[in-house]
């Protein structure tokens, strides 16, 4: 069966140091693959794409990598801060699928303590 | 503004009444999206469109739940006879390409 899996369902880091979110998915073949922050009450917002042909993408303290081999995008927020708290979802766009339809994980909550 | 803008922010409902929202996109965006959210889970596919046309439904959605986007610009979600497993956020995205999705701040919909 296909399957997007985000392998914590929370993860409490220490301020400063680097946040490591995994996404990993099974008989699929996504055509990219999306990384969005949710805080509560509101919608999804967007921070980074990584397409197929990509092996690492960064913007600002934020860098994901995408392995197409393993099935598996890792993403890192580096000297992390409290505000950077909150659910962060992975999205698959995947060939063959909807133009319309984005695959989410179930998402990864993150806590920064000061 | 110039996000994306869904009404209400909040809805309770008794079971068995209709119920409908409203999602107004990025004025440039031809791609609109509804999904799902339920506590603990990411956001589920329910419709999209491109302009004024549909062109996809997920199973999820059911006969007693209808989309429309008339003319290209906002667009409306209408669930008639809710269910108590109606409740969820309801959200909607826009998007110019096929490419990163801007969502609203979603509908919270309580059936009592």
């Amino acid at each position: 069966s296909q399957k997007i899996e985000q392998n914590s369902e929370a993860l409490n880091i220490q301020e400063g140091k680097t946040a490591t979110l995994t996404c990993n998915y099974t008989n699929y073949s996504p055509a990219y693959l999306q990384w969005y922050r949710q805080d509560p009450g509101r919608g999804p917002v967007f921070l980074l794409l990584i397409r197929e042909n990509e092996k690492e993408k960064r913007k600002e303290r934020l860098k994901v990598t995408f392995d197409t081999t393993l099935k598996q995008s890792l993403f890192h927020i580096t000297a992390s801060q409290p505000a950077d708290s909150a659910t962060y979802l992975c999205a698959l766009r995947v060939y063959g699928g909807s133009q319309g339809n984005l695959i989410f994980g179930k998402g990864t909550k993150l806590s920064v303590k000061p | 503004d110039t996000g994306v803008s869904q009404n209400p922010r909040h809805k309770i409902t008794k079971r068995g009444q209709n119920v409908t929202f409203r999602c107004d996109p990025i004025s440039e965006h031809n791609r609109l999206y509804w999904y799902r959210q339920t506590l603990g889970q990411g956001p589920e596919f329910l419709t999209y469109f491109q302009n004024e046309a549909q062109l996809e439904k997920s199973r999820l959605l059911s006969d007693r739940f209808s989309a429309e986007r008339p003319k290209g610009s906002f667009s409306t979600l209408e669930i008639q006879r809710t269910e108590q497993g109606d409740s969820a956020m309801y959200l909607c995205a826009s998007s110019p390409i096929q490419t990163e999705a801007f969502f609203g701040q979603g509908t919270r919909l309580t059936v009592v």
